[in-house]
């Protein structure tokens, strides 16, 4: 069964500072990658995908992603983090060739003080 | 282009009852997903219906049950609720084709509380 970790539970940041967060999946086959967010008070939307191709990713609003796959990883960065990005991040795969439902990780919790 | 909309927003409930959440998908869509959204977890699957059957289910017991209407609109029933039911509910449609995924919009959500 996949699963998806997102180390960092809780990030606080100045504004202008760089943001990276980590997402680890555990699936030795082909799989798909997302980064969803969860401004406050609105709906979980998508941020970026990978599905093959060049490994790094370009999202909305500033944000990108690489995908490494001998370290099963898919952190996701920005360089300089603005007061709007506080929200709530979430990494999640779905395993290619399946039923095409997506594992989530737990979320990070990302506050940006202005 | 109307996007994935929930009711009600919020629910009280007591253990033992039952309850339907309810969920309309945008436009054009003929999947919908369901999710259950513990405080401070991630969504976790529930089920998928694709037209009106089933496609897939998550590690729920099956007091979770659901319905897909012709138009896609879809239900949510859970059955003898117990207090680790509280959660954030949440809908998501997507347009389903053989052999690739497209993307999932999620709706606002429905926060069920049990007492």
């Amino acid at each position: 069964a996949q699963s998806v970790s997102q180390h960092n539970h809780h990030v606080i940041l100045s504004e202008a500072a760089s943001l990276e967060l980590g997402c680890n999946y555990s699936y030795g086959g082909t799989v798909n990658l997302f980064w969803y967010v969860q401004y406050p008070g609105q709906h979980l939307q998508l941020l970026l995908k990978y599905f093959s191709g060049d490994p790094l990713v370009k999202g909305i609003k500033g944000f990108e992603a690489e995908f490494i796959k001998s370290k099963f990883s898919f952190n996701l960065r920005k360089p300089s983090v603005q007061w709007s990005d506080t929200a709530e991040y979430f990494c999640a795969v779905i395993s290619s060739g399946g039923s095409y439902i997506p594992t989530f990780g737990r979320g990070t919790s990302l506050i940006v003080h202005p | 282009e109307t996007g994935v909309t929930q009711s009600p927003t919020h629910l009280i409930k007591t253990r033992g009852q039952q309850v339907t959440l309810r969920c309309s998908s945008q436009s054009g869509h003929n999947t919908v997903s369901w999710y259950q959204q513990a405080l401070g977890q991630g969504p976790q699957f529930i089920f998928q219906y694709y037209r009106e059957e089933e496609n897939g289910r998550g590690n729920f017991p099956p007091r979770f049950s659901g319905l897909q209407f012709p138009n896609y609109s879809s239900e949510l029933n859970v059955n003898a609720l117990e207090l680790d039911d509280s959660a954030l509910y949440l809908c998501a449609s997507s347009r389903l084709a053989e052999g690739s995924y497209n993307e999932q919009f999620f709706g606002p959500g429905t926060r069920l509380t049990v007492l």
